[in-house]
């Protein structure tokens, strides 16, 4: 059965206080890891799609990385502004026809001014 | 800018009530699929379709069903509510593979948050 596990559960920042936000997988197959940004109240966001270990996408202040077991997402000079819950999710290369994903339960983040 | 459109916002629904959930794209995407979302529960599969007619259960199917009779729409159905299935519904689309392995991730909707009572 694929896992995915996120931590911490909740961070609280100092606006400019870099950090790592950590999802550690385990999946028969990686097909893609997958980072989402979600908004209270709202549908996640896609922030970015990785497929082997080394690889790195970046986006703004944030820059995603994969190993063989874990991704990070690193978050650089954070604004309040990038406060949301952020989330990992898994697909793996066993899923036929269509392409569901796996979630972890997501890192609640709070960027203080 | 709205590509997946979930139908209602909020629902407040009785116990032993039909319910349906309506969910719209307009990027002509081959798959949706309807999650939950539960605090501590994380994102949750409950079906999902990679094409008009087609339907395949997640990994907590129990107690919905679904319908997709356009390629553009798929509804969630809750055939006689409970109080265990108040939840925030949230409806996804994507586009299959591309042949090159380049996936552009999911368009999720708003969500709908039900209440069962």
């Amino acid at each position: 059965e694929d896992q995915v596990t996120q931590s911490p559960e909740a961070l609280r920042l100092q606006e400019g206080e870099s950090s790592s936000l950590n999802c550690s997988y385990t999946v028969s197959g990686l097909r893609g890891l997958f980072w989402y940004r979600q908004d209270p109240g709202k549908g996640p966001e896609f922030l970015f799609t990785l497929y082997s270990a080394g690889e790195e996408k970046e986006k703004e202040r944030l820059k995603a990385t994969l190993t063989k077991k874990e991704s990070f997402l690193h978050i650089t000079a954070p604004k309040p502004e990038d406060s949301a819950t952020y989330l990992c999710a898994v697909q793996a290369d066993s899923v036929g026809g269509a392409d569901g994903l796996t979630f972890g339960k997501g890192t609640h983040l709070i960027i203080q001014p | 800018d709205v590509k997946v459109t979930q139908s209602s916002r909020y629902l407040v629904k009785r116990t032993g009530e039909k319910v349906f959930l309506e969910c719209v794209q307009d990027m002509d995407h081959e798959n949706m699929f309807w999650y939950r979302q539960d605090p501590g529960l994380g994102l949750r599969l409950i079906y999902f379709s990679y094409d008009v007619k087609m339907k395949e259960k997640g990994d907590i199917p129990e107690g919905y069903s679904v319908s997709r009779e356009k390629k553009e729409r798929f509804s969630l159905i809750l055939e006689s509510a409970s109080t265990n299935q108040t939840s925030m519904y949230l409806c996804a689309s994507s586009s299959p593979y591309h042949f090159s392995g380049v996936h552009y991730g999911y368009t999720f909707g708003s969500g709908t948050r039900l209440t069962v009572v």
